[in-house]
């Protein structure tokens, strides 16, 4: 079936240090989404990916989708404390939304 | 205020007895589904609906029910609930289909024991 792989699992970095997490799908997405959950909390949806090669900016984050349209990337610069929490790529297949297994980001200060 | 609300937030029950989690939301939105989120696994999709009277299967239907009577709520009916259904549950909506962005509801937290 339709699966969306998600790199590395966990991570632990030192505040100020940079962070990317890494999404691949098994076909040609028409889009990719990226949502951020909060330790205890639930997914907020980040941005969305719609065009081949495309690259995205909110302030210390930049997201990329592959020239292919099959996988996608998340960086952070330069970490805070406030960056704590799950990061998930997400992909429709038909009617079905399907999301990667997610990043732990973890931030020591 | 937009929202997708969910109850009961926590929830321990014992196998086999019936359970049913409501979803609501306020959006107007056609697209309505329900996920599980296990440790390393992610978020999978157990149901989704496009609309009023139309759902299909997910990833993980097995042992799950819904239904989709009005267009702002969309329960989660678990018949039989086993232990390995213990996990944390959302309910998400879109505008009308998987394809936008999702809004989430606060989760619903299971132990079936």
């Amino acid at each position: 079936g339709q699966q969306v792989m998600q790199i590395p699992q966990y991570q632990h970095v030192q505040e100020g240090e940079d962070f990317t997490t890494y999404c691949n799908s098994s076909t040609t997405l028409s889009n990719i989404q990226w949502y951020k959950q909060r330790p205890g909390g639930h997914p907020v949806f980040l941005i969305q990916l719609v065009k081949s090669g495309e690259v995205k900016k909110q302030k210390r984050l930049t997201f990329q989708f592959g020239e292919a349209k099959k996988n996608s990337s998340l960086h952070i610069t330069a970490t805070q404390t406030t960056d704590v929490g799950t990061y998930f790529c997400a992909g429709p297949y038909g009617n079905k939304l399907v999301f990667g297994a997610g990043t732990i980001l973890r931030v020591k200060s | 205020e937009a929202q997708v609300t969910q109850n009961p937030r926590y929830l321990i029950t014992v196998t086999g007895k019936k359970l049913t989690v409501t979803c609501s939301q306020n959006m107007n939105h056609e697209y309505m589904s329900w996920y599980r989120q296990d440790p390393g696994l992610g978020l999978r999709q157990i149901y989704y609906s496009m609309n009023v009277e139309v759902t299909d299967k997910g990833d993980v239907p097995e042992g799950y029910k819904v239904s989709r009577k009005e267009k702002r709520n969309f329960p989660l009916i678990l018949e039989s609930p086993s232990p390995n259904q213990t996990s944390l549950y959302f309910c998400a909506s879109s505008l009308t289909v998987s394809a936008e962005t999702q809004y989430f509801g606060p989760g619903t937290r299971l132990l079936v024991l």
